[in-house]
C-alpha cells in the first residue's frame, strides 16, 4: 500500500487568494508529479521533480509553481487563484527500484475558485 | 509523439456481464503498459501492468495482454460487479524516458455497472 498524502482534500476559495496544495510521501521516492484532472477526467501533467532541488514543467502549461526542498514534500502554489484554476489536482510519486515507472497517487485535492 | 487512445465511455453493463475496454497506443520505443483505476472521490490506483510484448498483466479478475503486433492493451474481465464502477485509464511509459518516470495517459473510460 502506497503512502502518499494530499491536503486539503477540498478547498473553496475566492479569486486572487494565494493557495498552497500539500503533497507528502513516506516511501522515499525520488520522483514526484502533479497532474491536473479536468471534468472529463483526462489527466494533464503540469509539474514533475527528479529529486531534491529539481523541478520541471510538464506537458500542460500552468500558472502554478512547485518546490522540492525535501524528498518527501512537493507542494504546489498558486500566487493568485482564478476561476480557471478550478480543477482536481493529483499528486503522484514513483521509484524505479519498485518496478518500471509505476506511479503511486494521492487522493487528490478538489479546488474551487469563486 | 507517443500517445494512448481508449474507447469512449461511459460503458454501462449489468452485473456479471463481460467487460472489454479497448486501448491502443503509438510509441516509437518499447513501452511498458499500464491500467489504472480511479474510484469516485479517490486518486488513481495501479490495476495491472505489462513490460514487454506478449506479457499478460492480471489483478482482481482483470486481465490485459500486451499485443505489439496490434499495438493494443485491451482490458477484460469475465464478470463485472457493481463495485467495479470507476474510471479506467490506460497508460504507457516509453523506456527512452524511463529516467523521468513520466507516463502518458489515455483519456479515461467510465464504467458503470448496474445491479
Amino acid at each position: 500500500e502506497a503512502d502518499i498524502y494530499q491536503t486539503p482534500r477540498y478547498l473553496v476559495i475566492g479569486t486572487g487568494k494565494k493557495i498552497t496544495l500539500e503533497c507528502s510521501q513516506t516511501m522515499g521516492h525520488d520522483k514526484m508529479y502533479w497532474y491536473q484532472q479536468d471534468p472529463g477526467m483526462e489527466l494533464h501533467l503540469i509539474h514533475y521533480s527528479y529529486g531534491v532541488n529539481s523541478t520541471e514543467k510538464g506537458d500542460l502549461s500552468s500558472e502554478s509553481t512547485v518546490s522540492r526542498i525535501r524528498t518527501e514534500h512537493f507542494p504546489l502554489t498558486l500566487e493568485s487563484a482564478r476561476p480557471s484554476h478550478t480543477s482536481q489536482y493529483l499528486c503522484a510519486s514513483s521509484d524505479l527500484t519498485r518496478g518500471p515507472d509505476t506511479q503511486y497517487f494521492g487522493p487528490g485535492t478538489r479546488l474551487t475558485v469563486l | 509523439g507517443d500517445s494512448v487512445t481508449q474507447m469512449e465511455g461511459p460503458v454501462t453493463l449489468s452485473e456479471e456481464a463481460f467487460l472489454t475496454i479497448n486501448c491502443t497506443y503509438t510509441a516509437t520505443g518499447y513501452p511498458s503498459l499500464f491500467w489504472y483505476v480511479q474510484y469516485p472521490g479517490e486518486g488513481l490506483q495501479l490495476l495491472l501492468k505489462a513490460t514487454k510484448a506478449d506479457d499478460k498483466g492480471s489483478n482482481k479478475g482483470f486481465e490485459a495482454t500486451y499485443r505489439k503486433e496490434t499495438t493494443s492493451f485491451h482490458l477484460e474481465k469475465g464478470s463485472v460487479q457493481v463495485s467495479d464502477s470507476a474510471v479506467y485509464f490506460c497508460a504507457l511509459s516509453d523506456r527512452r524516458s524511463s529516467n523521468t518516470g513520466k507516463l502518458i495517459f489515455g483519456q479515461g473510460t467510465t464504467l458503470q455497472v448496474k445491479p
